[in-house]
């Protein structure tokens, strides 16, 4: 079974701290992988997308990578505000298979 | 630049009652799906749908109907309410599910009662 892992399922951190986030997969047949943002009360909000063939991609202060031998994705949020403080969720899609697997988020919390 | 549009925003219903979730997008994608979020268990895949005329079951299909006339619209089918159904459910959608960036609607909260 496919499954999407994102550890820790909550983070707290002052204002200005450059981030981290992971997102760990079963499979290594990915085809791409997003992360997504989602506000309290919200749909969630396209950040980034890596196709299978690229390593990373940039958008603004964030930074996403893939690594298909380790399985993992990395969100790094450079110089994090309050307006970052929201859910991030990842979702990858396997060759193969028509569903989207999805990670259970991280809720991040930026204090001012 | 409407992009996925979902209605009701909220709904109420009693036990054993039947409603329909609506699904629109403008994008032209062929691939489109709902979801329902609930607390500690992420998004769980319902019904998805690669084109007009075809359809497939998710992870927890029960309880739930779709359909697919048009590129355009997904709607989601709750044939007789029960309080398990009380979640939150999106719609997304994209050009196909392994090529395209999804997209997705703002929700629907469905509480019954």
């Amino acid at each position: 079974k496919q499954e999407v892992t994102q550890i820790p399922a909550a983070l707290s951190v002052p204002e200005g701290e450059n981030l981290v986030l992971n997102c760990s997969f079963t499979d290594s047949a990915i085809y791409n992988l997003q992360w997504f943002r989602q506000d309290p009360g919200k749909g969630l909000t396209s950040l980034l997308l890596i196709q299978s063939s690229q390593r990373e991609q940039t958008s603004g202060r964030l930074n996403a990578s893939l690594d298909k031998s380790s399985g993992r994705s990395t969100l790094y949020i450079a110089a994090s505000q309050p307006g970052d403080s929201a859910t991030y969720l990842c979702r990858y899609s396997q060759g193969g298979s028509e569903k989207l697997v999805f990670g259970k988020g991280m809720k991040l919390t930026v204090n001012p | 630049n409407a992009g996925v549009t979902q209605t009701p925003k909220f709904q109420v219903l009693k036990t054993g009652q039947s409603m329909t979730l609506q699904c629109a997008q403008d994008m032209n994608h062929e691939y489109m799906s709902w979801y329902r979020q609930d607390p500690g268990m992420g998004l769980r895949l319902i019904h998805y749908s690669v084109g007009a005329g075809i359809t497939d079951q998710g992870e927890v299909p029960n309880g739930y109907n779709v359909s697919r006339s048009t590129t355009e619209d997904f709607p989601l089918r709750l044939l007789s309410a029960a309080p398990s159904q009380t979640s939150v459910y999106f719609c997304a959608s994209s050009y196909s599910p392994l090529a395209g960036e999804a997209f997705f609607g703002q929700g629907t909260r469905l509480t019954v009662v």
